[in-house]
């Protein structure tokens, strides 16, 4: 079936600018995360869905960044008034089952390259 | 000093050559260790995952964890040219409903 899609992959914004990135996960996946990865690193953890309840938003870096997943199943990330240090490739990840489950596997989508002039 | 720490690489070795590559840590916490493979330009798959301490091994892959030492490691045996990626380990405390402690990703270029 089809795995995690995101959109854009790319996207260009003057700094001061709003963007906002698309996430679908795999149909049926409960728990929905978004990392950060910044070039040359690994990625790191913003916040943590279970279908729509946010239950995790402490790896957000601003209050600039915003999250939703209103009906559980697709998530957007917001950042408002964007920076330069806000370059980096946005990565969203699924997985089967909530909290308390015995599903680890986290399945990640291509990513979104914002570069933030 | 971050939580995960990881060799950037680049590590270059020959084809057929055994890799070694590894992680440590400092959150004792940790009981889930994964790791990620990354081809450029795509998100990352899972290799291998390992529940605290032991080894685990699948097909070319072998995955160790020695939690007293905070250390882990994943060999790849009778490497190819299409293992080159970054590989990236990754951590939890608790399964797969939390979000992921990375490494930085090791750099593997496998040299036919």
């Amino acid at each position: 079936g089809a795995g995690v899609s995101q959109s854009p992959r790319y996207k260009v914004a003057k700094r001061g600018q709003d963007v906002a990135l698309r996430c679908d996960p795999i149909s049926g996946h409960v728990s929905l995360f978004w990392y950060q990865q910044a070039l040359g690193q690994g990625p790191e953890f913003l916040t943590y869905f279970q279908n729509e309840a946010q239950l995790d938003k402490s790896g957000l870096p601003s209050d600039r960044f915003f999250a939703e997943r209103p009906e559980g199943s697709v998530s957007t990330l917001k950042i408002q008034r964007t920076q330069q240090e806000d370059s980096a490739v946005y990565l969203c990840a699924s997985s089967l089952e909530g909290r308390g489950g015995f599903v680890y596997e986290q399945y990640f989508g291509p990513g979104t390259r914002l570069t933030v002039t | 000093q971050k939580e995960v720490e990881q060799d950037p690489g680049p590590l270059s070795v020959p084809e057929g050559a055994i890799v070694s590559l590894n992680c440590t840590y400092s959150n004792s916490a940790f009981q889930y260790f994964m790791w990620y493979r990354q081809y450029s330009r795509k998100g990352p798959e899972l290799l291998m995952y390992t529940y605290s301490s032991g080894n685990k091994e699948d097909g070319r892959f072998t995955a160790q964890v020695d939690k007293s030492s905070k250390y882990i490691s994943l060999f790849i045996r009778d490497s190819q040219p299409s293992d080159s990626a970054t590989y990236l380990c990754a951590m939890s405390a608790g399964g797969g409903a939390d979000g992921l402690t990375f490494g930085k990703g090791t750099h593997l270029i496998i040299q036919p």
